[in-house]
């Protein structure tokens, strides 16, 4: 079974840029493992913030963009804000869409 | 959109539990549908997923053979049947539409202990 891997943790200042990487170790991630994006925040369900790489929900703040990087794929949090602290979690599809697996997970600090 | 999971509890290794997740505020019928759980302290972890006519279901390594996934769209709910349940099966369980992944339940807590 696949792992997918994401920074543990990340720190940003209130106002500041991080980008988040969500990687396959079966190789590069493309438009075909459907890569989705989820916040997470203490005691709650999560919640999805970009589907399909790049497609933002009616809900998702235009500070969160999701994209292909190097390989990999990526969440970017322009104008970070501290209600943006939260645990972030990325989704690949499998097999042609038959298996998913979440990634480990990246604390985000606003501070 | 609304999604309502029900049916957790503690149990003993070796039984079995069935979950509910009972949907309404959109077309349940035309939806896919996923479980995916969480232990606690832990990350996400996909379980299984079912075709909006129940047609075609996939699995987790982890619980292929022990859960079976099913629906009944005509009480619009979802159903996670799990036998043989493990310690490690411990973890809150939620239940997502399909596709864009747009709506979640807000869980049940599963407990396998002894």
């Amino acid at each position: 079974q696949a792992v997918v891997t994401q920074e543990p943790s990340l720190t940003v200042s209130p106002g500041g840029t991080v980008t988040l990487t969500c990687a396959s170790s079966t190789g590069s991630v493309t438009s075909g493992h459907y890569p989705h994006w989820f916040q997470q925040k203490p005691g709650q369900a999560p919640r999805t913030l970009i589907y399909d790489t790049s497609n933002k929900h009616s809900w998702t703040p235009a500070r969160f963009s999701g994209f292909l990087l190097g390989g990999k794929a990526a969440l970017t949090l322009s104008g970070a804000q501290l209600e943006d602290e939260a645990e972030y979690y990325c989704l690949l599809s499998y097999s042609g869409a038959r298996l998913y697996v979440f990634g480990t997970g990246t604390k985000v600090t606003v501070l | 959109v609304q999604l309502v999971e029900s049916g957790g509890g503690l149990v003993q290794p070796g039984g079995s539990l069935r979950l509910s997740c009972a949907a309404s505020g959109f077309t349940f019928s035309s939806s896919w549908m996923h479980w995916v759980r969480q232990a606690p302290g832990k990350g996400l972890v996909w379980v299984s997923r079912i075709h909006s006519d129940g047609s075609l279901t996939t699995y987790a390594h982890s619980v292929k053979g022990r859960f079976t996934i099913s629906r009944d769209n005509a009480k619009k709910t979802l159903y996670l049947q799990m036998n043989s349940l493990r310690v490690e099966d411990t973890a809150v369980y939620y239940c997502a539409t399909g596709g864009n992944w747009n709506s979640w339940g807000q869980g049940t807590l599963v407990t396998v202990s002894s």
